[in-house]
């Protein structure tokens, strides 16, 4: 069981906004801002697309943001596109445990 | 562009071993930490080990720890993991992934490597 947990789907229409939550269960992962997203399409390479919780990578589309709240972190994708459809998860750091996956969360465009 | 690809995986018996390793272009690898993530099938994505540019800080996860080993050759761009006394639940796609020591993420990705552990 991860620390962090992420809801098991998440769907929209077309052109939605949807919001991911990734929730730690510990504090101290919980109290990290080393908080990063993936974007991961199976049978292909994951990609990172947020990472210290809310910065995004030259070359990632401006419709994905994120932010921080206590022990949540949130991944909001505007205007939902075909292409957006995947497994996303988030990813801490935090020092015991170095490093912790979401369980992740697959998103269906209806 | 950065370019990682994964090799050595395969099909290995319950308590058998095996290395898989990573050959990495595009960057300047030594001065990555470098990670080694795995997914199982049909499961989520999960961190195994950490190695720091020069070696000097290893870390790893402790469903593996005892058991699987990383290491690199900087002169060779070369990321490795040797894995010992598998199990089954150790069968997955193993990727190698540079490391960002300042943000602590894992910013490029290769296609990974396919370890199956069975009988």
């Amino acid at each position: 069981q991860s620390a962090l947990t992420q809801p098991a789907s998440v769907s929209g229409s077309p052109g939605q906004s949807i919001t991911i939550s990734c929730t730690a269960t510990t504090s101290e992962v919980g109290t990290s801002d080393l908080v990063s997203w993936y974007q991961h399409h199976p049978g292909k390479a994951p990609k990172l697309i947020i990472y210290e919780a809310t910065e995004g990578p030259s070359g990632v589309s401006n419709r994905f943001s994120a932010s921080k709240s206590g022990n949540t972190a949130s991944l909001t994708i505007s205007g939902l596109q075909a292409e957006d459809e995947a497994d996303y998860y988030c990813c801490s750091s935090a020092i015991s445990t170095t490093f912790v996956f979401g369980s992740g969360t697959k998103v269906t465009v209806l | 562009d950065v370019r990682l690809v994964e090799s050595g995986g395969g099909l290995v018996k319950p308590g058998g071993s095996l290395r898989v390793s990573c050959e990495a272009s595009g960057l300047t690898f030594s001065a990555y930490g470098m990670s080694w993530v795995r997914q199982a099938p049909g499961k989520g994505l999960e961190w195994v080990s950490f190695i720091s540019s020069s070696s000097g800080r290893l870390y790893y996860a402790e469903s593996v720890r005892g058991r699987f080993t990383i290491s690199r050759d900087n002169a060779n761009s070369s990321l490795f993991l040797h894995m010992s006394s598998l199990r089954a639940e150790d069968t997955a796609v193993y990727y190698c992934v540079p490391t960002n020591s300042f943000a602590w993420s894992f910013d490029y990705w290769g296609q990974g490597t396919l370890v199956t552990v069975s009988s």
